[in-house]
């Protein structure tokens, strides 16, 4: 059973906001979300996780709906280097049982 | 930075050879994954490992098993590999539940062929 939805591919200017949604309608009150990035021919990255408050980082910011049904992560100034899948990720093991579904590709563009 | 290495970037075995995956982690980590990363299928989990001689099936185990025998290297092995198997495989290391880590690392991938 799918825990995430995400659009399969988005494009984004160079230099402008990349926002990526995910729903995740069926999460628990303990489970976290995750961002994971992949890109081409490297393992996944770590980008940022949030239980319910907004997140924010060097990478990243991760806003979180109240009612925690969906979230969607922003990348505030795009670059070429950005591009790759993006894997939402819902789980309750502190990170360690993460299921990958099918991500977002993510193409920025000059 | 942390590393997760793995042994080969690319593998190419015949059917029923015995094939040894191993990865490496240099950051002291207590949990080790591996993970099998196939198009359309995202990446499944396979087998995982909380300390040295433990281990713990994941979601799709049957054909493999780990040997954790140091803290610092996760070996996966198939015992007599066949051509289903041929994938992508990802080794990955994180820190202990207690020091409230989140983050997997992951290293660069082994892609296997299996002919």
């Amino acid at each position: 059973d799918a825990k995430t939805t995400q659009p399969p591919s988005m494009d984004c200017a160079e230099g402008r906001a990349a926002n990526l949604p995910c729903n995740h309608s069926t999460i628990s009150g303990n489970e976290y979300v995750y961002w994971y990035r992949q890109i081409h021919s490297q393992g996944p990255q770590y980008i940022i996780h949030g239980l319910k408050n907004n997140e924010t980082n060097e990478m990243a910011s991760l806003i979180i709906t109240e009612d925690r049904k969906s979230s969607t992560l922003i990348l505030p100034h795009a670059t070429l280097r950005d591009t790759a899948v993006y894997y939402c990720i819902v789980s309750m093991e502190y990170g360690n049982k993460l299921v990958f579904g099918a991500g977002t590709i993510l193409r920025v563009k000059s | 930075d942390v590393k997760v290495t793995q042994s080969s970037r690319y593998l190419v075995k015949r059917t029923g050879e015995k094939v040894f995956l191993e990865c490496v982690q240099d950051m002291d980590h207590e949990n080790m994954f591996w993970y099998r990363q196939d198009p359309g299928l995202g990446l499944r989990l396979i087998y995982f490992s909380y300390d040295v001689k433990m281990k713990e099936k994941g979601d799709i185990p049957e054909g493999y098993s780990v040997s954790r025998e140091k803290k610092e290297r996760f070996s996966l092995i198939l015992e007599s590999a066949s051509t289903n198997q041929t994938s992508m495989y990802l080794c990955a290391s994180s820190l202990s539940l207690l020091a409230g880590s989140y983050e997997q690392y992951f290293g660069p991938g082994t892609r296997l062929t299996v002919t």
